[in-house]
């Protein structure tokens, strides 16, 4: 199976804040990566697929970056509705996601 | 508007099973392969098995972890998906969802990259005794 690392767990930011999250897979996935938020109670909400496309709907502030096994999320300058968790997700071989990364307010 | 609303969750003893449905509106239900997945209390999210769209087979795989107990089916024609869970076992307990699966072909990999793009709010199922 590949496993997937997100990094940093959690992080405290403030508004405006320009965000980055870091996933690694075991091997390489190409460009294979998802990446989602979920909030409290919620269900996840696809931001980015194929490691840098932008879902429909979703702020330009998100961005996505990377192939092979490493890949970033970054959020430009971060409002107050971007407190979530994220998680990265491959879909290379079978569907796995990251641990997630918690973003909470400094 | 797409939605997929989940029902059939509940309290149910290790051992027993349980039929949990995916109902869709909104879009082509037929048109598209059909994800479930799972949240642990506090934990993160675990893939649990697709379907794929009947123009696929209606092919199904499911995680290490749940098969051979569960299954997954799809009736097209009442656009719902669902998950028939047996022989529980407490590490089930989780928030269960269902997603609409889409694909995006990537011209410089030169591959289909699948995604999850609509999930429903999901269902608590609770295996105890």
């Amino acid at each position: 199976d590949i496993q997937m690392t997100q990094s940093p767990s959690s992080l405290s930011a403030s508004v405006g804040d320009r965000v980055t999250i870091t996933c690694r897979a075991s091997q390489s996935i190409s460009s294979f990566l998802n990446w989602y938020q979920q909030k409290p109670g919620k269900a996840p909400k696809l931001l980015i697929y194929a490691a840098s496309s932008l879902q429909s709907g979703v702020p330009s502030r998100f961005s996505g970056s990377g192939s092979g096994t490493d890949f970033t999320l970054t959020i430009s300058s971060l409002q107050p509705e971007d407190f979530a968790t994220y998680y990265c997700q491959q879909s290379y071989s079978s569907l796995t996601f990251g641990g997630g990364t918690k973003v909470q307010i400094k | 508007e797409v939605q997929l609303v989940e029902s059939g969750g509940g309290l149910v003893q290790p051992g027993r099973s349980l039929r949990l449905s995916c109902t869709a509106s909104g879009f082509t239900f037929g048109d598209y392969d059909m994800s479930w997945f799972r949240q642990a209390p506090g934990k993160g999210l675990e893939w649990v098995g697709f379907i794929r769209s009947k123009a696929y087979g209606g092919a199904t795989e499911y995680a290490a972890s749940v098969k051979g107990r569960f299954t997954i089916s799809r009736d097209d024609s009442k656009n719902i998906a669902y998950l028939q869970m047996n022989s529980l076992k407490t590490e089930d307990t989780a928030v269960y969802y269902c997603t609409r699966d889409s694909n995006f072909w990537d011209l410089i990999v030169g591959a289909t990259v699948t995604y999850m793009d609509v999930w429903g709010k999901g269902t608590t199922v609770t295996v105890s005794s």
